[in-house]
């Protein structure tokens, strides 16, 4: 299985903050990469596709990046309603992996 | 707009079969060469893909699972299913039923049902 892992699990910051969480895969994924935002209680709700896509309906300030098997999701101007727990997802092989999210926290 | 609507028991007894269904409206489980996924979330833990179905059949499951999983798609009622066999505390979590899209083969998953938890306990 291909191993996703998040960093940091936890991260602190203000509204208005520049943010950027890193995913990395234990192989290469090309672009095949998904990125998610959860919010206590709730489903996942897609953000990003095929590493860079924006979803229909995401707002702009939400942006990816990489390929192979380094990515990121930068927040350019955090808002309110952002803090939550974001998962990095791979869909290149079977099984699908998800890394193990990280939890986005009002500083 | 298509919506995704997970059903089942809330509590299943330990060595029993955990059955869910997930049904979707506002469109057709047959159309658009979707693939529709079981996906589930342990308590305060991250997501764990289950497996896939393609209404013509096709399947694919996550070989964690140990042959333990089955998932069948009903056209006639827009519904896909799941079963787990021989269940444990371990499989206590939050599952969700999720579309993949079309945009790329395999693509993400653009739209989720809102869950149903399930906890195995005698």
């Amino acid at each position: 299985d291909i191993q996703m892992t998040q960093s940091p699990s936890t991260l602190s910051a203000s509204v208005g903050d520049r943010v950027t969480i890193t995913c990395r895969a234990s192989q290469s994924i090309s672009s095949f990469l998904a990125w998610y935002q959860q919010k206590a209680g709730k489903a996942p709700k897609l953000l990003i596709y095929l590493a860079s896509s924006l979803e229909d309906g995401v707002p702009s300030r939400f942006s990816g990046s990489g390929s192979g098997t380094q990515f990121t999701l930068t927040i350019s101007s955090l808002q309110p309603d952002d803090f939550a727990t974001y998962y990095c997802q791979q869909y290149n092989s079977f099984p699908f992996t998800f890394g193990q999210g990280t939890k986005l926290e009002i500083k | 707009q298509v919506q995704l609507q997970e059903s089942g028991p809330g509590l299943v007894k330990p060595s029993q079969t955990l059955s869910l269904t997930c049904t979707v409206s506002g469109g057709s489980i047959s159309s658009g060469g979707h693939y529709w996924s079981w996906i589930r979330q342990h308590p305060g833990k991250g997501l764990e893909w289950i497996g896939y179905i393609h209404y013509s059949g096709t399947s694919k499951y996550n070989p964690s699972l140990k042959g333990r999983v089955s998932i069948s798609v009903d056209t006639s009622k827009n519904q896909l299913s799941l079963k787990l066999t021989s269940v444990t505390a371990a499989d206590t979590a939050v599952y969700y039923c999720a579309r993949e899209g079309v945009r790329s083969f395999p693509d993400a998953f653009d739209i989720w049902g809102q869950g149903t938890m399930v906890t195995v306990s005698s």
